[in-house]
């Protein structure tokens, strides 16, 4: 009964190729999002989705391209996967939009870019 | 601009010890700060949050205080157990924005 989750949990890639992450919430929840933990922790939101509306779109570069299908799934795909690119990324949603709304997360996919 | 700071970066503690993590924020106009925890190889898990029109909130052994006239919070911990170890992250809503920023994270390691 996982509430919020993503496929794959761990990917490994070469330089060059491009690569997509699933996320998939059933809490009934209308607000989605990505965030990048880097190496040393650093939690930073890239994007965000709200009833498959794009909402916030951080300087992320735009070989990193979300979708939204529909309010329970957000995908990430990224073209062109750059050494830099190795990182956990964690998807999260919310009952509504809005920085005062509880977020939950997933368990997140780790990325190594080789 | 938008900035949580978060201290200290690593605390170690004996179990049974209390443990306190403090955040300051920027943004007058944020009114949400959650509290997460994140253990080895998960996502972070909401732990204790509190909203800007109360001062203190607790649950058990965890509890936040939040002063906003010095843009402050902070995460108490009583009674310390080894399995409080984990990765702790502050977070605070950036007035305006639909969105959270992050602290930059507290290692605490309990030992027994």
């Amino acid at each position: 009964d996982t509430a919020v989750s993503q496929t794959p949990k761990y990917l490994v890639t070469q330089m060059g190729n491009d690569k997509s992450i699933k996320c998939e919430q059933n809490l009934g929840h209308d607000t989605m999002y990505w965030y990048k933990q880097d190496s040393k922790k650093f939690l930073k939101i890239m994007f965000s989705y709200n009833n498959k509306e794009l909402i916030i779109n951080e300087t992320v570069p735009n070989r990193f391209s979300p979708k939204s299908p529909d309010k329970a799934h957000l995908n990430l795909h990224i073209n062109s996967l750059e050494l830099g690119d190795s990182a956990v990324y964690f998807c999260a949603s919310s009952q509504r939009a809005g920085g005062w709304e509880t977020q939950y997360f997933g368990p997140g996919t780790r990325l190594l870019v080789l | 601009g938008e900035n949580v700071e978060q201290h200290p970066s690593t605390l170690s503690v004996q179990e049974g010890d209390s443990a306190v993590i403090k955040c300051t924020y920027s943004d007058s106009a944020s009114n949400y700060f959650p509290w997460y925890k994140q253990e080895l190889g998960k996502g972070p898990q909401l732990i204790i949050d509190i909203r800007s029109n109360v001062g203190e909130k607790k649950d058990q052994r965890i509890a936040v205080t939040l002063n906003k006239t010095a843009k402050h919070f902070s995460l108490h911990i009583t009674e310390t157990q080894p399995e409080d170890s984990a990765v702790y992250f502050c977070a605070a809503s950036l007035g305006g924005f639909q969105k959270l920023v992050f602290g930059t994270g507290t290692r605490l390691l309990v030992s027994p």
